[in-house]
């Protein structure tokens, strides 16, 4: 059984430029949450997706914007990249509001901006 | 607003001691709360999970537990061994949220 997935593993990119972290949920799952993890902090709530709608966001600029397919993976974009947003991206999956069993997570995409 | 702490930062043991991690959170209005651990560099494996209307939870050598009314969480790990080192981190989700919020992490460490 197939846990959460996502890709890339490691990303460089350039200020300013734009980039794209891919997820797919734990098989049966049907939301998927994204959070931002800097080094040495616990994991900050970006926005979680369900029925291809953002459900909730966390305190992240409209730099930050998602997606959510048919087959219930989902897409991060991150627009004019700053240095600050060098960090570990991490993927969450649940089934309905995750109410019941918690959120899976992967490994995650370690995004560094120079 | 949530906020979650978790102290100690780090923790170094010898292998076979018994140890306890602390959490707490300021607002007891939560539905659950999970714990997780996380290798460097990776993401983050679930451990338990606690449900606002239990007092605990057990998995093999780890034991959870859970006061609302005091906001604190407790992780005890039994027998540790070099395997368990790594972060733990506990995380909060309140009624009708979605979101969940977390502390910093203990970064423990077995020593043979």
């Amino acid at each position: 059984d197939a846990g959460v997935t996502q890709s890339p593993t490691h990303l460089i990119k350039t200020r300013g430029q734009q980039v794209t972290l891919r997820c797919s949920p734990k098989s049966g799952h049907d939301t998927v949450s994204w959070y931002q993890q800097a080094l040495g902090q616990g994991p900050q709530f970006i926005f979680q997706y369900y029925e291809e709608e953002e459900r909730q966001r966390g305190n992240f600029p409209d730099r930050f914007s998602g997606h959510q397919f048919p087959n219930y993976s989902s897409e991060l974009n991150v627009n004019a990249l700053l240095l600050g947003d060098s960090a570990l991206y991490l993927c969450a999956s649940s089934l309905g509001t995750g109410m019941a069993y918690g959120y899976t997570f992967g490994s995650g995409t370690r995004l560094t901006v120079v | 607003k949530q906020e979650v702490t978790q102290i100690p930062a780090a923790l170094s043991v010898p292998e076979g001691e018994n140890l306890v991690l602390n959490c707490s959170f300021t607002d007891s209005a939560i539905y659950n709360l999970q714990w997780f651990r996380q290798d460097p560099g990776k993401g983050l494996t679930s451990l338990l999970l606690i449900q606002s209307s239990q007092r605990e939870q057990t998995s093999g050598r780890l034991n959870a537990s859970l006061d609302k009314s005091s906001g604190r969480s407790t992780l005890y790990i039994a027998a540790s061994q070099p395997g368990d080192s790594a972060t733990y981190l506990c995380a909060v989700r309140g009624w009708g949220a979605q979101k969940l919020v977390f502390g910093q992490g203990t970064r423990l460490t077995i020593n043979p």
